[in-house]
């Protein structure tokens, strides 16, 4: 149990395009989602947290008119990465947790990742 | 700002080696995960512990809260559990829900 889906895993696009991304929770409700990116040769960084109605909360130096996220339902989320950059080459991978379950949800579960090659 | 330290950066060893990857943390957390990642990127979840110890096949996690520290140990190490290993720690939230915070990993090579 606990899957966590991504699409699509890869993906090349032209500078100015935007991408969507997608994070899905095959059995599982995800209360929260969690977006990540790992730029090559360093770590995981929190970008932004995601509850199903509500707005996403954005990490600091983020930028929440470029990088939108709707959680519209308990096992979606989606990133778009709007007028991409080749900056924005980087993988990103999403989280999703259930806060409901007992423990206060803590364990979190990963998607596979999505690679983001900006041209 | 919590700052969480692992070491080693870089680890090389034999197959049927004990291992240990060490990581540290500054600030009060409410749990610690250790995460795999292999060379494709993908994530899986190893450990999640906010006391005491826990054991998985050959790998054994622990945690110390009072010194802030946590150590991954793998026993009988296999070529195949080469990988990057990912110490991250979840703060302490008022009920919400918080992102992790990694750490830089452990790229861990085992040779046959």
């Amino acid at each position: 149990g606990a899957v966590v889906s991504q699409h699509p895993s890869r993906v090349i696009c032209k500078s100015g395009t935007s991408v969507k991304i997608e994070c899905r929770s095959l059995d599982f409700q995800a209360t929260t989602m969690f977006w990540y990116r790992q730029f090559p040769k360093q770590s995981l960084m929190l970008m932004a947290t995601s509850n199903e109605g509500s707005k996403a909360t954005y990490e600091q130096g983020v930028e929440k008119d470029k990088f939108l996220i709707n959680h519209a339902s308990l096992t979606l989320s989606t990133l778009t990465v709007t007028s991409a950059h080749p900056e924005d080459s980087s993988f990103y991978i999403c989280s999703a947790r259930d806060l409901r379950l007992a423990g206060g949800g803590n364990e979190q579960f990963f998607g596979p990742g999505t690679r983001l090659t900006v041209l | 700002k919590n700052e969480v330290e692992q070491s080693p950066q870089n680890l090389t060893a034999q197959e049927g080696e004990f291992i240990t990857i060490n990581c540290s943390y500054s600030v009060g957390i409410s749990a610690l995960h250790w995460l795999q990642q292999h060379p494709g990127g993908g994530i899986v979840s190893l450990f999640m512990l906010s006391s005491g110890k826990k054991k998985h096949g050959r790998l054994i996690a622990t945690i110390n809260i009072q010194e802030k520290h946590s150590s991954l140990h793998i026993t009988a190490s296999h070529p195949r559990d080469s990988a990057v290993y990912i110490c991250a720690v979840s703060l302490f939230s008022g009920g919400g829900a918080d992102g992790l915070t990694f750490g830089k990993g452990t790229h861990l090579i085992i040779q046959p």
